[in-house]
């Protein structure tokens, strides 16, 4: 079984660019969450997927995030424009419900805002 | 704010030297406490999804025990190897309906 897939792995960009990250969750995983990890953090979420709708965005910076998943399979991420202080580690991470099942998680993508 | 701490921040030990961790967090609307293990440069890995109080649970030399009327649980290793080198997670889950993460736990194992 195909885990948990994130693209790119690794991104640097200048600051005020745009970036996009993509997940393509586990199979049949209703659930999928974005969380960021700043450096000698823990992850914290960014925004929660039941299928396609978001249930839980109340971490997403609005102004200059936004996230969607089209037909509650793959989704994706967007800074614009991103800032110095969003240089951090996004993972990706699936469940097959949102109720504290087992999360099975991305590599993650590494951002650096230059 | 929910908090949830683990303890220590890093570990160094020798190979095989058996070693635990701990995460605390509230003890009031528990719902579910997971661990997971972060090796470098890979995806974080579920270790235990834990749900009842006193429970126990045990994959190979890695086991993990839960009070959650204290707020705690303990992360065991029995026998370190290097390959057990990794950051350790522990995430509580209250009745917000999400997962909040400790910093973690740093182990490293020297051969």
């Amino acid at each position: 079984e195909a885990g948990v897939v994130q693209s790119p792995r690794y991104k640097i960009i200048e600051k005020k660019q745009p970036v996009a990250f993509w997940c393509n969750p586990i199979s049949g995983h209703n659930t999928l969450y974005w969380y960021l990890q700043n450096l000698g953090q823990g992850p914290e979420l960014l925004i929660r997927y039941e299928n396609e709708e978001a249930v839980d965005d109340s971490q997403l910076p609005k102004d200059r995030f936004s996230a969607e998943r089209l037909k509650g399979v793959d989704s994706t991420l967007k800074i614009q424009p991103a800032e110095l202080g969003d240089s951090a580690v996004y993972l990706c991470a699936s469940s097959k419900s949102g109720r504290y099942d087992e999360q099975f998680f991305g590599p993650g993508t590494r951002l650096t805002v230059l | 704010i929910l908090n949830v701490e683990q303890s220590p921040q890093s570990l160094h030990v020798q190979e095989g030297d058996s070693t635990n961790f701990t995460c605390s967090f509230p003890s009031s609307n528990f719902y579910a406490l997971h661990w997971y293990r972060w090796e470098t440069a890979k995806s974080p890995e579920a270790l235990f999804v834990m749900t009842l109080n006193g429970d126990e649970k045990k994959k190979g030399r890695i086991s993990a025990t839960l009070n959650t009327k204290e707020g705690y649980s303990y992360l065991y290793i029995k026998g370190s190897q290097p390959e057990d080198s990794a950051t350790y997670l522990c995430a509580f889950g209250g009745a917000t309906n999400k997962l909040i993460f400790g910093t973690g736990t740093l182990l490293a194992v020297q051969p």
